[in-house]
């Protein structure tokens, strides 16, 4: 199986700020990667698809890149509505495998 | 609009059953397959189940098989999870999401306690 690898887990950072956050898979994944945000009590919400396809309706501030087994996630400039935590989801066919989660939080 | 709203979520207790639904509206229910994901109070995400559009293809995560079944009504645009032999593990917040991954519901809430 599978395995992602987040980090870091937690991130403390000011608004403003370059962010990235890294996911390392076990083996090669060939770009089949997601990307999610999510905020307490709510549903994930996808940003990133393909690694690096940016969804529709999610700020340009969001880009993914990367392949093989490491993946990276920038948000260009932090702002107050990006303070939550993300994954990264590997998908393959029927089968979904998501990192632990990195969560950003305020400076 | 596109929607996906879970049901059936409560307190059982170790061993009990439960049902889990999901009802779709906005868009064409067969065309697409579906995941159920869950995640544990203060946890991360973890995905639980699959099922293709025919319901030919189905997969489960290890931490759940034999004891979980998904299955899919696309008559009445359903999706469903049946729980048995729940464990106090299973406690968690359960989403249906399309497999698209753009859409998911707002979760429903099981509690496995005694």
């Amino acid at each position: 199986d599978i395995q992602m690898t987040q980090s870091p887990s937690t991130l403390s950072a000011s608004v403003g700020d370059r962010v990235t956050i890294t996911c390392r898979a076990s083996q090669t994944i060939t770009g089949w990667l997601a990307w999610y945000q999510q905020k307490p009590g709510k549903a994930p919400k996808v940003l990133i698809y393909e690694g690096s396809f940016l969804e529709a309706g999610v700020p340009s501030r969001f880009s993914g890149s990367g392949s093989g087994t490491e993946f990276t996630l920038t948000i260009s400039s932090l702002q107050p509505d990006d303070f939550a935590t993300y994954y990264c989801q590997h998908y393959n066919a029927y089968l979904w495998t998501f990192g632990q989660g990195t969560k950003v939080e305020i400076k | 609009e596109v929607q996906l709203v879970e049901s059936g979520g409560g307190l059982v207790k170790p061993g009990g059953s439960l049902r889990l639904s999901c009802a779709a509206s906005g868009f064409s229910f067969g065309s697409y397959s579906f995941n159920w994901v869950r995640q544990a109070p203060g946890k991360g995400l973890e995905w639980v189940s699959s099922i293709s559009g025919s319901s030919y293809y189905i997969y489960y995560a290890d931490s759940v098989r034999g004891r979980f079944t998904i299955s899919r009504d696309n008559a009445q645009n359903a999706l469903f999870l049946q729980m048995n032999n729940l464990r106090a593990e299973d406690t968690a917040v359960y989403y249906c999401a399309r497999d698209d991954r753009r859409y998911w519901g707002p979760g429903t809430l099981v509690t496995v306690s005694s």
